[in-house]
């Protein structure tokens, strides 16, 4: 089974609806992250959370809200979908005990928005 | 400007080719360097990493950091149709609260 899941794997929804995207995790790390990749620009961090009660923006947070609900499970919201949001979005995971905090990601959620 | 550039490619290659894949970044604070590879249709995941300047060899794969220049390499020897994948360049601050990533160069090695 895998560590990182991701759910749903594809949607398509339309602009102004509200969207979420789970991800869950066996890895039992307190770290959890969401990025967002696009062509072109790579990945780019949206929110990271160091623990349940911890919660931090990343580079791009506009238009999104998180929540961590168990060390094990990170949602993304999208309260008002829009075009420019249409992206692969991915979870990822790590252990702070880890000396380079490597990132264990899950696979990937892509997101249409027409 | 973006913290790490990296050349999106695509690169084609032939099998056995010796693979150079190359990142430059801006802030001299990054102190750890990452590569990340990225199969169609998966999650990056971690390949190599290096701390500071200088060289690091796994196998078939080299990562060199020049931080004089700013200047983040990968090379790849003997390359092999199963190395066809995307490959991330990464970077991060000595407490590691964030990493941030090139865009990615895309592999094809040809049999």
């Amino acid at each position: 089974d895998a560590d990182v899941t991701q759910t749903p794997r594809n949607r398509i929804t339309k602009t102004g609806k509200r969207i979420m995207l789970e991800c869950s995790q066996t890895k039992g790390h307190d770290r959890m992250y969401w990025y967002r990749q696009d062509p072109g620009l790579g990945l780019r961090l949206i929110y990271y959370s160091f623990d349940v009660k911890d919660i931090n923006k990343g580079e791009i947070s506009d238009g999104y809200s998180v929540s961590r609900q168990a060390q094990a499970k990170f949602s993304l919201s999208l309260e008002s979908a829009i075009p420019n949001q249409t992206a692969l979005y991915f979870c990822a995971t790590s252990d702070p005990r880890d000396p380079y905090n490597e990132q264990f990601f899950g696979p990937g959620t892509r997101l249409t928005v027409l | 400007q973006k913290e790490v550039e990296q050349d999106p490619g695509p690169l084609s290659v032939p099998e056995g080719a010796i693979v150079s894949l190359n990142c430059t970044y801006s802030n001299s604070a990054f102190q750890y360097f990452m590569w990340y590879r990225q199969y169609s249709r998966k999650g990056p995941e971690l390949l190599m990493y290096t701390y500071s300047s200088g060289n690091k060899e796994d196998g078939r794969f080299t990562a060199q950091v020049d931080k004089s220049s700013k200047y983040i390499s990968l090379f790849i020897r003997d390359s092999q149709p199963s190395d066809s994948a995307t490959y991330l360049c990464a970077t991060a601050l000595y407490n590691f609260n964030k990493f941030y990533f090139g865009s990615g160069t895309k592999l094809n090695v040809k049999p």
